[in-house]
């Protein structure tokens, strides 16, 4: 069992849906990060976060301590969201410990 | 400070060369990060720096990789005699402290013939 666990691995929705990756963890963190990647690019760090809601325009990320959770929701998608979104754990030492990843695309 | 950068942003290579890439972190930031990310996989820990110090190196990092951070601001990565194996994206990223964010770079793509 993967210690970090996203889904859903692909989600394909159309322009103005809700979306909600999921994301759940089996280790001790320090924080969890969200990531995006788009198709041939480099990582831009979205949120990090070590409890409650953070909230960056149409993008809002939650953490459940106690249940070892956090969901990245997209209000008003639009295709310009399509990318990979990742989950990463902070175990307090010096990794980061990688989701695999929830590729999104966005139909407009 | 405009973030993390990475040259070069493409690297194509011939089997058995050696190749250099360096990230130029955020001026403020002590820590430098190195992953290395195959196509459709996530980011893999190669190593990081705490200042110019090597703290912690990945068991993916064979003896044909190195890496440095000389004055604690860029840093190298090295790869001698490639192989089409090394072939993916090397990402660097930069925190400042123990438990910032990290600020990635936009990554160096290898490709080895």
């Amino acid at each position: 069992k993967n210690e970090v666990e996203q889904s859903p691995q692909n989600l394909t929705a159309q322009e103005g849906e809700f979306i909600t990756i999921n994301c759940s963890y089996s280790v001790g963190i320090s924080a969890l990060h969200w990531l995006q990647q788009h198709p041939g690019g480099g990582i831009v760090s979205l949120f990090m976060l070590s409890s409650g809601k953070k909230k960056h325009g149409r993008l809002i990320a939650t953490i459940n301590i106690q249940e070892k959770h956090s969901s990245l929701h997209i209000t008003a998608s639009h295709p310009r969201d399509s990318a990979v979104y990742i989950c990463a754990v902070g175990d307090g030492n010096y990794q980061l410990i990688w989701g695999a990843g929830t590729k999104l695309i966005i139909k407009p | 400070d405009t973030g993390v950068s990475q040259n070069p942003r493409h690297k194509i290579t011939k089997r058995g060369q050696n190749v250099t890439f360096r990230c130029d972190p955020i001026s403020e930031h002590n820590r430098l990060y190195w992953y290395r990310q195959t196509l459709g996989q996530g980011p893999e820990f190669l190593t990081y720096f705490q200042n110019e110090a090597q703290l912690e190196k990945s068991r993916l990092l064979s003896d044909r990789f190195s890496a440095e951070r000389p004055k604690g601001s860029f840093s190298t990565l090295e790869i001698q005699r490639t192989e089409q194996g090394d072939s993916a994206m090397y990402l660097c990223a930069s925190r400042r402290g123990t438990v910032g964010e990290q600020f990635f770079g936009p990554g160096t793509r290898l490709t080895v013939l």
